[in-house]
């Protein structure tokens, strides 16, 4: 597609569900991340992917997340038994690389996620 | 570790009037530096870059440069204009190869321009 797709892009779940977020890059993008957006946070860098394989998962706040990435292209992020602190906005973002090759990020609108 | 640090804000600033938002980094290596931009109701967008020291990104009459002496990458334009009104994110990947390949942002800083 012509960017960076993400859907839901809003999610209302009760405390205590799981809930998933998907994420469909820029096609031929081999580099996937993710991050988080919470009020008065800024971003916070979740997980990437370059491939289907996940050298930095870093960012992730807890057991709780999971992402995977399947065939190079199409990800999934999975929060488990949801709180209300995981309340935010998810961007998933890709590149044709990895940013040392001078490599630019395209971000997504972003998947709205509200627990209650 | 890597961090940017941004000055705090909001801004708000009249029509025409000079824009100069601060930032600053910590990195290892040699990182690259960005600055994002995020419009209302839209996703963020690269508003311009600098891969190396002295280096100048500009966009859209915005300009920053990025000076290895005083770890800044400043953001500036001459004259904003009401469709500036955004938040502004600076970040740097940290160059280096192959492991480590991500953005670090600052908190953003939120611009209105009044009429």
């Amino acid at each position: 597609g012509a960017g960076v797709s993400q859907s839901p892009s809003n999610k209302v779940t009760e405390k205590g569900k799981d809930v998933e977020l998907r994420c469909d890059p820029i096609s031929g993008h081999t580099a996937l991340y993710w991050y988080r957006q919470s009020l008065g946070q800024g971003l916070e860098f979740l997980i990437y992917f370059q491939g289907n394989s996940a050298p930095d998962k870093s960012g992730l706040p807890s057991d709780r997340f999971s992402a995977e990435r399947t065939g190079g292209s199409v990800s999934t992020l999975t929060i488990q038994r949801t709180q209300q602190e995981d309340s935010a906005v998810y961007l998933c973002a890709s590149s044709l690389g990895l940013l040392d090759s001078g490599n630019t990020i395209y971000f997504g609108e972003g998947s709205w996620l509200t627990v209650v | 570790g890597d961090s940017v640090t941004q000055m705090e804000g909001p801004v708000t600033l009249s029509e025409e009037a000079f824009l100069t938002i601060n930032c600053t980094y910590t990195a290892t290596g040699y990182p690259s530096l960005f600055w994002y931009v995020q419009y209302p109701g839209e996703g963020l967008q690269l508003l311009l870059k600098a891969t190396k020291a002295d280096d100048k990104g500009s966009n859209k009459g915005f300009e920053a440069t990025y000076r290895k002496e005083t770890t800044s990458f400043h953001l500036e334009k001459g004259s904003v204009q009401v469709s500036d009104s955004a938040v502004y994110f600076c970040a740097l990947s940290d160059g280096k190869s192959g492991a480590n390949s991500k953005l670090t942002f600052g908190k953003g800083i939120t611009l209105s321009v009044r009429p």
